[in-house]
């Protein structure tokens, strides 16, 4: 079994400030994805990253994947109301082409005004 | 734009009963997946299928069945819903060889 371990586990911002959460693996990722879930919807994918030390940006989202593929980071700067939701990671099954994901257990992030 | 729809968002079932849950995808996908998501506990595979006809069980699969007669639809089968299935389902597909999924938006289950 494959372990993401996510923190924080919640955490509650201004808007205007920066935040940066965490994804930590048991073992070396092959790829590793970043999703956004609002309430009531389904996850959205917002990137995949896949070699070491990788970095990619989507607006005011920065994500950074460690140089030893272990662990991975979503910076966001000047949070704003729309960025609140849940966060999750999820790492690729090593070898398989079926496609499954293990998923963290996710980052609550609310923005208030 | 690319969908993948679950026949309900809120659902409410009795006890015993046996439900179907939908999922119909239209990105010609070989790969789709169910999960349960429930507060503190994230994401938790139940089944998914990798072909038609094909299944493998996830981390959960106990207490449900699934069913995948045509590519582009992946059914969830509880078999005698138990209130412990009170829960969001999740839908999912992705191309073969992998890749992000695309998730439904979900049908929110409860059983009284």
């Amino acid at each position: 079994t494959q372990l993401l371990e996510q923190s924080p586990q919640f955490l509650s911002i201004q808007e205007g400030e920066n935040l940066t959460v965490y994804c930590n693996s048991s073992s070396v990722f092959s790829s590793l994805q970043w999703y956004r879930q609002e309430p009531g919807e389904g996850p959205v994918l917002l990137v995949t990253v896949v070699t070491g030390g990788e970095v990619k940006k989507l607006k005011r989202l920065t994500f950074q994947f460690g140089d030893a593929r272990k662990d991975s980071s979503l910076h966001i700067t000047a949070a704003q109301t729309g960025d609140t939701g849940l966060y999750l990671c999820a790492q690729a099954d090593r070898g398989s082409t079926l496609g499954r994901l293990y998923f963290g257990r996710g980052t609550q992030l609310t923005v208030w005004p | 734009d690319v969908k993948v729809t679950q026949s309900s968002r809120y659902l409410v079932k009795r006890t015993g009963e046996k439900v179907f849950l939908e999922c119909v995808q239209d990105m010609d996908h070989e790969n789709m997946f169910w999960y349960r998501q429930d507060p503190g506990l994230g994401l938790r595979l139940i089944y998914f299928s990798y072909d038609v006809k094909m299944k493998e069980k996830g981390d959960i699969p106990e207490g449900y069945s699934v069913s995948r007669e045509k590519k582009e639809r992946f059914s969830l089968i509880l078999e005698s819903a138990s209130t412990n299935q009170t829960s969001m389902y999740l839908c999912a597909s992705t191309p073969g060889g992998g890749g992000g999924y695309t998730f439904g938006s979900g049908t929110r289950l409860t059983v009284v």
